[in-house]
């Protein structure tokens, strides 16, 4: 799996879109860009994936550069509940077991 | 809620004690996934179960031994551990190996 760089922390205000960024330059064709977040001492919370498209869900969108060397999480109005470490993750679908290559992750702090 | 339960939710343990720890997903999903993730360090996969049978193992010591009865519960046995095996330990569900995982909210073991 591709190997991805995140900056250690962000804040953000309350009520302000938070925009996560996330380089993952050495990414293959047939890589998926999944997001999950992890507030403190809690099981990581899936968010959203993509293949090129950008997605959008309930939770945030994702935006995804054309040559997919990176992409962006949208926390479109940040509430102080999304305070968390967000994981950007790049891993093959495959029909066999896989993994999720957990790295260090950014954390945001939104504060008031 | 994410559908995947985990019990105990906090269980401090004796290096000669034998305990369990259990996880039940309420999903339908044909995948488990047990990982350990110890302070200040990323998530380790340590198991991976696809429809029953283990198909991973990612070199973890003896003392922990899984279980996976049935396609909704696995189960970590475990006996004699060390202090440093304390840790939150996670189960997650994919409906396929290699699809999206659900995470539960973790034990949190420690040994003293």
């Amino acid at each position: 799996d591709a190997k991805t760089t995140q900056p250690p922390s962000m804040d953000c205000a309350e009520g302000r879109a938070a925009n996560l960024p996330c380089n993952h330059s050495t990414i293959s064709g047939n890589e998926y860009v999944y997001w999950y977040r992890q507030i403190h001492s809690q099981g990581p919370q899936y968010i959203i994936h993509g293949l090129k498209n950008n997605e959008t869900n309930e939770m945030a969108s994702l935006i995804i550069t054309e040559d997919r060397k990176s992409s962006t999480l949208i926390l479109p109005h940040a509430t102080l509940r999304d305070t968390a470490v967000y994981y950007c993750i790049v891993r093959v679908k495959t029909g066999t077991a896989s993994k999720l290559t957990f790295g260090t992750g950014t954390r945001l702090q939104v504060t008031l | 809620e994410t559908g995947v339960t985990q019990t105990p939710r906090h269980l401090v343990m004796g290096m000669t004690n034998k305990k369990s720890l259990k996880c039940e997903q309420h999903l339908g999903h044909n995948a488990m996934y047990w990982y350990k993730q110890s302070a200040k360090k990323p998530l380790e996969l340590m198991f991976v179960y696809s429809l029953e049978e283990r198909v991973e193992n990612n070199s973890v010591p003896s003392r922990f031994s899984p279980e996976c009865p049935n396609s909704s519960h696995l189960f970590l046995h475990l006996h004699t551990l060390q202090p440093e095996d304390s840790a939150l330990y996670l189960c997650a569900s994919s409906q396929l190996a290699g699809d999206t995982q659900y995470f539960g909210p973790g034990t949190r073991l420690t040994v003293l």
